[in-house]
């Protein structure tokens, strides 16, 4: 099984930094990889999926990248609302698993 | 606007059973492939099942056995049938679509609920 490494667990920043959330796979993922942001009593969000791509109506700030096993979230200038737990995820070919990684609450 | 909508959370004892729904709306319920995650407290996101518009179904290896995913695309209702419930049960279980149209599967999740709570205890 491909176990997601996010580091750090926590990180603290102000609004208008950059933020850079890193997520490390154990085995080669290949660009199957996507981030999720998620706050308390709402529902998940997709931010980015294969690596790279921002889905349907996500900030510009929010980019993806890497491939392989290391892989990047970088957030441009932090607004009032980016600051949540992000998690990353990927899938396994066969049998069909799905792993997330333990998240990265952004403070 | 495409909504999902989870129910049938609550309290259960050990070695009890729920069911879980999750109802879809403003998007075609039977092309997508749909899964069940739960947010465990205190470590996370976990998935726990996936079933294809076709029917084929999957599970984490923890659930496996005890868990059933179904479908009625006649409802655009997804549902969880959660049998032998242990406490590390215990979490918020969301309803989430997957991305791609029939027989394409994309393995990210791309429309969420906002969960249903679910606590084993006795």
């Amino acid at each position: 099984e491909i176990v997601l490494t996010q580091s750090p667990a926590t990180m603290s920043l102000s609004p208008g930094e950059r933020a850079s959330l890193s997520c490390r796979a154990s085995q080669s993922v290949g660009i199957s990889l996507a981030w999720y942001q998620h706050k308390p009593g709402q529902a998940p969000r997709l931010l980015i999926y294969d690596t790279s791509i921002r889905a349907t109506g996500i900030p510009t700030r929010f980019s993806g990248s890497g491939s392989g096993t290391d892989f990047t979230l970088t957030i441009g200038s932090l607004v009032p609302e980016d600051f949540a737990v992000y998690y990353c995820q990927q899938r396994s070919n066969w049998p069909p698993r799905v792993t997330f990684g333990q998240g990265t609450r952004l403070e | 606007e495409e909504q999902l909508l989870e129910s049938g959370g609550g309290l259960a004892q050990p070695g009890g059973s729920l069911r879980l729904s999750c109802a879809g709306s403003g998007f075609t319920f039977s092309s997508n492939a749909m899964s069940w995650v739960r947010l465990v407290p205190g470590k996370g996101l976990e998935w726990v099942s996936t079933i294809f518009s076709g029917g084929s179904t999957y599970f984490a290896d923890s659930v496996k056995g005890r868990f059933t995913i179904s479908r009625d695309n006649f409802k655009n209702t997804l549902y969880l049938q959660m049998n032998s419930l242990r406490a590390e049960d215990t979490a918020t279980y969301y309803c989430a679509r997957q991305g791609g149209k029939g027989a394409i599967v994309y393995w990210h999740f791309d429309l969420w609920g906002r969960g249903t709570l679910v606590t084993v205890s006795s």
